[in-house]
């Protein structure tokens, strides 16, 4: 069975600065891997996802995430973050070739400090 | 195109009380999800259902039942409501091959559960 750990619940950054948010998962075949934000108030929304090919996927917002399968990781970064990008992000998995459901992980919370 | 929505938004239930919450999607997807969200625990799987009539158990079924009578409606009942019921619901929705598919989410309801 496929399992997502997203070990930091909270993560404080100032403003500008860079930041890493973790992601490992567990799954005994391949993956698809997912990052979805979720703003404060709303539902989720797809940030980016890798699904096969290049291993660095980017968003539209200047965010990235690098699938490292030796590591079992698809940590996301950004090198300047902003007031706006407050929110709680979620790891996601799914297993190719009919499991037609994404497991989760328990979130983190990123807080922009001005 | 309203995409996912969700009704009601809000509701507060005494214990043993029932209630139904409905999701609908003008997408014309297959699959329908419906999650709860509870601090710490990230977002879990109750049910889903594959197509019209289908429905399936996800992680944490118990309480609540479904019905796909629709394709483009996923109703989530709670028979005999509970305080551990307390949380947000999100339902979701996704097309094609969904284990590589984006799900795009409703925006929610609250309930509380007294």
């Amino acid at each position: 069975a496929q399992s997502v750990t997203q070990l930091d619940s909270q993560v404080p950054v100032f403003e500008e600065a860079p930041v890493e948010l973790r992601c490992n998962y567990s799954s005994s075949v391949s993956v698809y891997l997912f990052w979805y934000v979720q703003y404060p108030n709303q539902g989720l929304q797809l940030l980016l996802k890798y699904l096969s090919g290049s291993t660095l996927v980017e968003s539209i917002n200047g965010f990235e995430a690098e699938f490292n399968k030796s590591q079992t990781s698809f940590h996301l970064r950004k090198p300047s973050v902003h007031i706006s990008d407050t929110a709680e992000y979620f790891c996601a998995v799914s297993e190719p070739g009919g499991n037609e459901k994404l497991t989760f992980g328990t979130g983190t919370r990123l807080t922009i400090i001005p | 195109n309203a995409g996912v929505t969700q009704t009601p938004k809000f509701r507060v239930l005494k214990t043993g009380q029932s209630m139904t919450l409905l999701c609908a999607q003008d997408m014309n997807h297959e699959y329908m999800y419906w999650y709860r969200q509870d601090p710490g625990m990230g977002l879990r799987l109750i049910h889903y259902s594959v197509g019209e009539g289908t429905t399936a158990k996800g992680e944490v079924p118990d309480g609540y039942n479904v019905s796909r009578l629709k394709k483009q409606n996923f109703l989530l009942g709670l028979e005999s409501a509970a305080p551990s019921q307390t949380s947000v619901y999100f339902c979701a929705s996704t097309d094609g091959l969904a284990s590589q598919e984006t799900q795009y989410f409703g925006p929610g309801t609250r309930l509380l559960v007294l």
